[in-house]
């Protein structure tokens, strides 16, 4: 199993640039979710899915937006880069359709710089 | 909203010293979780703990759940170089299971 997989591992975007990063798992999670790692701040919940057709808020949300067509695909959407949305993306998956309750794994993250 | 607090922000220790991360709440939590980064890579699952008071044991780790479910620790016994990494704790409110919330996280840096 390839787990949870994320692309790109890196870009650069120029502000008011859209882009799409993408995140799949094979595990047949029910639960997914995008946090962003800044320094100092830990992992922000960007939004998630507790499947197929349901998605909803996290703490940070505004800027991003998110779909889930399938149980496997999960992508976060810039519709236009800022800077304040450099960061470090974490896509995460878990079994468990409550997600919170049982453990989350990772995908290797995706490092984004806007200018 | 629910906050999660973790103190200390960095720790430095010389290798062999234990070392001891806090984690706490502004809500009652359903279940609290730990997870390691280790620099440049992304967080791994180290344990979840349910029940009010329960503690849990992993080699050198001993991980804590209050008893009133709002606060959280981790002591690493004997830090060895390999436990260089940034611990992490999250965890639910009880009303809202989609959404667990991260604390800031503890940067441990053990010096050989």
């Amino acid at each position: 199993n390839a787990g949870v997989t994320q692309t790109p591992k890196f870009q650069v975007l120029k502000t008011g640039q859209s882009m799409t990063l993408q995140c799949a798992q094979d595990m047949n999670h029910e639960y997914m979710s995008w946090y962003r790692q800044d320094p100092g701040m830990g992992l922000r919940l960007i939004h998630y899915s507790v499947g197929a057709g349901i998605t909803d808020q996290g703490e940070v949300p505004n800027g991003y937006n998110v779909s889930r067509s399938t149980t496997e695909d999960f992508p976060l959407r810039l519709l236009s880069a800022a800077p304040s949305q450099t960061s470090v993306y974490f896509c995460a998956s878990s079994y468990s359709r409550q997600g919170s309750n049982s453990p989350l794994h990772f995908g290797n993250g995706t490092r984004l710089t806007v200018t | 909203g629910q906050q999660v607090m973790q103190i200390p922000q960095y720790q430095h220790v010389q290798e062999g010293e234990d070392f001891t991360t806090y984690c706490n709440s502004s809500t009652t939590l359903s279940n609290i979780q730990w997870y390691k980064q280790r620099p440049g890579g992304h967080p791994v699952f180290l344990i979840q703990l349910v029940k009010s008071g329960e503690v849990k044991k992993q080699k050198r780790l001993t991980f804590q759940f209050g008893e009133a479910k709002k606060n959280s620790s981790l002591h690493i016994t004997a830090t060895q170089t390999t436990d260089v990494g940034t611990y992490f704790c999250a965890g639910p409110p009880r009303t809202s299971y989609g959404k667990l919330t991260f604390g800031q996280g503890t940067i441990l840096t053990v010096h050989p």
